[in-house]
């Protein structure tokens, strides 16, 4: 447990589908993150959220969307998907978004897209 | 612009044997410095971790890593590998703040298979 929890934990939608996968995290830090994790392919950081305003968008399709009510919680609006977008979809959060900062890591969504 | 390089896919030790997992980074000051394991299907847990100081730096289960600035590594070492040991293992820069890649840069990482 460490304190960032993803739901769910497995998810499997259709192309025309909308989801939304969330994270809650209860360790009072206030920067979160979403990253990408594809087979054979590094980490990919998707957003980051300091303070709740959202700080990088890494060219992420618009069939993403992220949404942090507050700083506790973090969610991924999914809609019209590609199969090319399963993947493992990891919520961390860290003190702050400085280099110092260690991250906490949920223990993922696996995506399926079919 | 800061990376980190993992140079070894895939590695396969022995049950019992030594082993040291190897990271490059280029950044331009002093970095953080950091080691996580991601077992399947979960997240990633932080192993150790270097800021400044002594250069060795112990961690969780048994790991350590060396900082060397003249070499620009990291490695990850660990005397004695247990079958537990097996996941994929991550090293990590701290980005300056504001980066566009978020507050850490990750390598590719590196599997880690034990043989019995």
């Amino acid at each position: 447990e460490t304190g960032v929890t993803q739901t769910p934990r497995h998810l499997v939608m259709g192309m025309t589908n909308k989801k939304s996968l969330k994270c809650e995290q209860h360790l009072g830090h206030n920067a979160m993150y979403w990253y990408k994790q594809s087979a054979k392919k590094p980490l990919e950081l998707m957003f980051v959220y300091n303070f709740k305003e959202q700080t990088e968008n890494n060219s992420v399709p618009s069939r993403f969307s992220p949404e942090c009510p507050n700083s506790s919680h973090l969610f991924l609006h999914l809609h019209t998907l590609q199969p090319e977008d399963s993947a493992l979809y990891l919520c961390a959060s860290s003190q702050n978004a400085q280099g110092r900062a260690e991250a906490f890591f949920g223990q993922g969504t696996r995506l399926t897209v079919v | 612009a800061q990376s980190v390089t993992q140079p070894d896919i895939h590695i396969t030790v022995s049950e019992g044997a030594s082993l040291e997992l190897r990271c490059n980074y280029s950044y331009g000051a002093t970095p953080y410095l950091f080691w996580y394991v991601q077992s399947p299907g979960q997240g990633l847990q932080l192993l150790l971790k270097y800021f400044s100081g002594d250069t060795l730096v112990q961690g969780i289960k048994g790991f350590e890593a060396e900082f060397k600035r003249s070499q620009s590594s990291f490695n990850l070492r660990k005397p004695s590998v247990h079958w537990s040991d097996a996941a994929e293992y991550f090293c990590a820069v701290g980005a300056a703040y504001g980066g566009s890649q978020g507050n850490l840069i990750f390598g590719k990482g590196t599997k880690l298979s034990v043989k019995p």
